[in-house]
């Protein structure tokens, strides 16, 4: 069965610098992977994903996200955050061949202004 | 909004109590889904409807019964809960057909259980 980790609980930077939210997944098959974004009281809004083709996914709010394969990594990236992206950044993985949908346990991002 | 609503947004339940959990997509997808959602562990799938017909179901207990009687509304009921059931519970639909199809979600449903 497919599983994703995050290994980081909480990320905090300040606004303005770049950041970088970690993923790692692991699937039998092919990946497809996504980002979602939860913020307080809300359910989880999709961010982006990635299916086959260009490593370098770009989604909403000027996030982006590289698909390496070798590394069995998916992580979110923004070149220069925002107060508003403060929130809790989930990691999904899913196996090209079932339903099934793995998050991970998700990384709070914290921006300083 | 994402076009996925879920009532009640929040309930407080005894352990003795039934209860039903609702959902409704807006959005003409076919496939739905229930999510448990507690705090700092992964987002649990319970439940998988596609086409109106349960093809998921990992391991829930029984006193989880989902139910969806058309491709638009998916209800979970509860019935004699134990406290470690408290949790967020999410709804979610998808074009279904496609596993690359992105998932929709809804606020969620703060359940308590005493």
């Amino acid at each position: 069965a497919q599983s994703v980790a995050q290994p980081e609980d909480q990320v905090n930077v300040a606004e303005g610098n770049p950041l970088t939210v970690k993923c790692t997944y692991s699937v039998s098959g092919n990946p497809y992977l996504f980002w979602y974004v939860q913020y307080p009281n809300r359910g989880l809004q999709f961010l982006l994903k990635y299916i086959t083709g260009d490593n370098l996914v770009k989604g909403s709010y000027g996030f982006e996200a590289e698909f390496n394969k070798s590394q069995t990594s998916f992580h979110l990236k923004k070149p220069s955050a925002l107060v508003s992206d403060s929130a809790l950044y989930f990691c999904a993985v899913r196996d090209g061949r079932n339903n099934d949908m793995r998050f991970g346990a998700g990384t709070r991002l914290t921006v300083k202004p | 909004e994402t076009g996925v609503t879920q009532t009640p947004r929040h309930l407080v339940m005894g352990m003795t109590n039934k209860k039903s959990l609702k959902c409704e997509q807006h959005l003409g997808h076919n496939a739905m889904y229930w999510y448990k959602q507690s705090a700092k562990k992964p987002l649990e799938l319970m439940f998988v409807y596609s086409l109106e017909e349960r093809v998921e179901n990992n391991s829930v207990p029984s006193r989880f019964s989902p139910e969806c009687p058309n491709s638009s509304h998916l209800f979970l009921h509860l019935h004699t809960l134990q406290p470690e059931d408290s949790a967020l519970y999410l709804c979610a639909s998808s074009q279904g057909g496609a596993t690359y199809n992105e998932q929709f979600f809804g606020p969620g449903t703060r359940l308590t259980v005493l």
